[in-house]
């Protein structure tokens, strides 16, 4: 089965930028999607498979962008002017749409973003 | 923006038992645009049923799912040592942002 895998987490400053990757497998759209410390999941963006669309989370419009390489298997969220609402792991997960049902079938096991002064 | 809300919050069954979560939506939804993950701390979410009811690849058969409409239910009919984590209903319907209940935790009594 295919697998994910992200990177690139950390600790920053409030304000300060951090890039997530994650690498992938097939030509599928992906999300993102949070998990902040005792709470549950939310969803933060999505890119469809060859990169044109992308849809963002409100509370995170402005501040991040998802993209992908395809030629490098690879998704990224550029995550700018950090907040320390958004210290959470961050998993990658791949969309998929099966006879007009939708759900995200595989994901990565989270990369942890600490925000903090 | 559908909201889900699931219940209990917190489960505690040993295993063996029978245990039954619910999801409910805040206005109707399709069933094919309701599904259910399990997870644990520190792994990747696991997709368990989509559509409400159709099992994912590799699930085994004591996860079933059921309802229409507004409310839905994942029943697991005899719990593993391995089935208690937190469970999360998942509402999208290809229009975004796609939304997760609040969880219920399926906890060793």
């Amino acid at each position: 089965q295919a697998q994910l895998e992200e990177s690139g987490g950390g600790a920053v400053q409030p304000g300060r930028s951090l890039r997530l990757s994650c690498a992938t497998s097939g030509f599928y759209g992906m999300h993102w999607v949070r998990q902040a410390p005792g709470k549950g999941l939310e969803w933060v963006a999505f890119i469809e498979n060859g990169g044109g669309r992308k849809t963002y989370a409100d509370f995170v419009k402005g501040r991040f962008t998802i993209s992908r390489d395809n030629s490098k298997n690879t998704l990224y969220l550029e995550m700018n002017n950090l907040r320390t609402e958004d210290t959470a792991v961050y998993f990658c997960a791949r969309d998929i749409w099966n006879r007009g049902k939708y759900y995200t079938d595989i994901w990565g096991q989270g990369t942890l973003v600490t925000v903090s002064s | 923006e559908i909201v889900l809300t699931q219940s209990p919050d917190t489960l505690s069954l040993s295993p063996g038992e029978r245990a039954t979560l619910s999801c409910r939506a805040s206005q109707s939804i399709s069933s094919n645009h309701l599904n259910w993950y399990h997870h644990k701390p520190g792994q990747a979410p696991r997709l368990l049923l989509y559509g409400a009811s159709s099992r994912a690849t590799g699930i085994p058969d004591r996860f079933s799912g059921s309802g229409s409409g507004t409310d839905f239910t994942l029943t697991i009919s005899r719990l593993e040592p391995e089935d208690f984590a937190v469970y999360y209903c998942q509402h999208y319907d290809s229009s975004l942002p796609l939304t997760f209940g609040g969880g219920t935790k399926v906890e060793i009594k």
